[in-house]
């Protein structure tokens, strides 16, 4: 059975880090496009980070240059390291993975997500 | 980046009704666009990819039209198990955005 299982949330104080992680099981988390999705309290979703299956990684402009997306092949397992962060990181963390994406001309699309982990909740409080 | 209009945010529906959600881009995505199913408490669920391909196991109710900047979401006869929030997401280019969300609740 294809799976994903994130854990590593919790309540941090501002300017703390936190590490996610998401286990994969049922694919190889190394040959997908893997992405980060979170949604605060009350709100919509938005899309955070990816990382391709040849290693490259983009970022939303809300957290580029404090989150980094990562990949242990042994352990088939997605991290976000999570650096200086704020009151409005605070949200549910999902990760998924993507089907059906590709590279072409230099641009990669990443198709579709699927499946979803079950999301871990980040807390960002003093 | 490209902004996502979704509309309308939030909707009254009977069982038995037909439901349309639309999904406007601000530019051309082709049919770089899929749609999710989220009930409280619960992970987002694929429902459509790829503009208007329906995903695995998803009843055949729900359908996805459209192609460039318009895109719309069909639900032909809304089922008690349907009343959830529906999100587009553009899967053209970073950051691969969503839409506001449309919330379908019970009339």
């Amino acid at each position: 059975e294809v799976q994903l299982v994130e854990t590593g949330g919790g309540l941090i104080q501002p300017g703390g880090s936190l590490r996610l992680s998401c286990a994969a099981s049922g694919f190889t988390v190394s040959s997908n496009y893997m992405n980060w999705v979170r949604q605060a309290p009350g709100k919509g979703l938005e899309w955070v980070s990816v990382i391709y299956s040849g290693g490259s990684t983009y970022y939303a402009d809300s957290v580029k240059g404090r989150f980094t997306i990562s990949r242990d092949n042994s352990k088939n397992t997605l991290y976000l390291q999570m650096n200086s962060l704020r009151a409005e990181d605070t949200a549910v963390y999902y990760c998924a993975r993507s089907l059906g994406g590709y590279c072409s001309g230099g641009s990669c699309y990443p198709g579709w997500f699927d499946p979803w982990g079950q999301g871990t909740l980040v807390t960002v409080s003093s | 980046d490209i902004q996502m209009t979704q509309s309308p945010s939030s909707l009254s529906a009977s069982v038995g009704d037909r439901v349309t959600i639309t999904c406007r881009t601000s530019q051309s995505i082709s049919g770089y666009l899929n749609w999710y199913q989220q009930k409280p408490g619960k992970a987002p669920k694929l429902l459509i990819y790829a503009a208007s391909s329906l995903q695995s196991g998803v009843p055949s109710r729900f359908s996805g039209s459209g192609s460039g900047t318009d895109f719309t979401l069909t639900i032909s006869s809304l089922q008690p198990e349907d009343f959830a929030t529906y999100y587009c997401q553009q899967s053209y280019s970073t950051p691969y955005t969503f839409g506001g969300g449309t919330k379908v609740e019970i009339k």
